[in-house]
């Protein structure tokens, strides 16, 4: 089966502007996450989907970050407007539920200077 | 507060050798530990992932152990070869296979030749 695609894989920015990143699931996959990792660090998960519904954003900065997920299938990350804190590889990930965990994407390698 | 605390954070061995990687938890509500391997410019992929009723679990030349009372699981990589030199993550979720993964700081392995 393909795998989890991402767009960009490369992106860099000045501070205070803004960015989005696309995710596309593997197909027939209902829960689609978006998690954060910064180097030398674990992943973090920002914000998860199950089909278009957000079931867990606790930990996504809504003052700048929005995610959407159109038709229970694609997602959009945003970050309007960037910091340099913000510098960090952003992985999409989709899962079945069905026992097989998560498969993840490559990610977005974003970098704010 | 990290809530999977991981050890060590980097590691050599000889080919041949058994790094072994520790994790501990505090969370007893969580359910489901995986364990990711993740390659440069790459994004985690699932290992091997162990449920609490089990105390060990092999696949290949990966075994997990599981300590319940501990709250501790462990990896131990068999007769490693340098194509397991990758950065590998624990992690834990409250939600089995699909929920919300709370991963540790990583471990940097070395496989030398």
């Amino acid at each position: 089966e393909a795998g989890v695609a991402q767009s960009p894989r490369y992106k860099i920015i000045e501070k205070r502007q803004s960015v989005a990143f696309w995710c596309n699931p593997i197909s027939g996959h209902a829960t689609l996450y978006w998690y954060q990792q910064i180097l030398g660090q674990g992943p973090k998960l920002l914000i998860q989907f199950q089909n278009n519904g957000v079931v867990d954003d606790s930990q996504l900065p809504k003052d700048r970050f929005s995610a959407e997920r159109l038709k229970g299938v694609d997602s959009t990350l945003k970050i309007q407007p960037a910091k340099l804190e913000d510098s960090a590889v952003y992985l999409c990930a989709s899962s079945s539920g069905q026992g097989g965990g998560y498969t993840f994407g490559s990610g977005t390698r974003l970098t704010v200077v | 507060q990290q809530q999977v605390k991981q050890s060590p954070q980097s590691l050599i061995v000889q080919k041949g050798g058994i790094p072994i990687i520790n994790c501990a938890y505090e969370n007893t509500a969580f359910d489901y530990f995986p364990w990711y391997q993740q390659f440069p410019g790459k994004g985690p992929a699932l290992l091997i992932a162990i449920r609490p009723d089990v105390s060990e679990k092999k696949e290949g030349r990966f075994t997990i152990s599981f300590n319940k009372s501990a709250k501790q699981f462990s990896l131990h990589i068999m007769d490693s070869q340098p194509g397991d030199s990758a950065t590998y993550f624990c992690a834990a979720s409250k939600q089995g296979s699909w929920g919300k993964l709370q991963f540790g700081a990583g471990t940097q392995v070395v496989v030398t030749p």
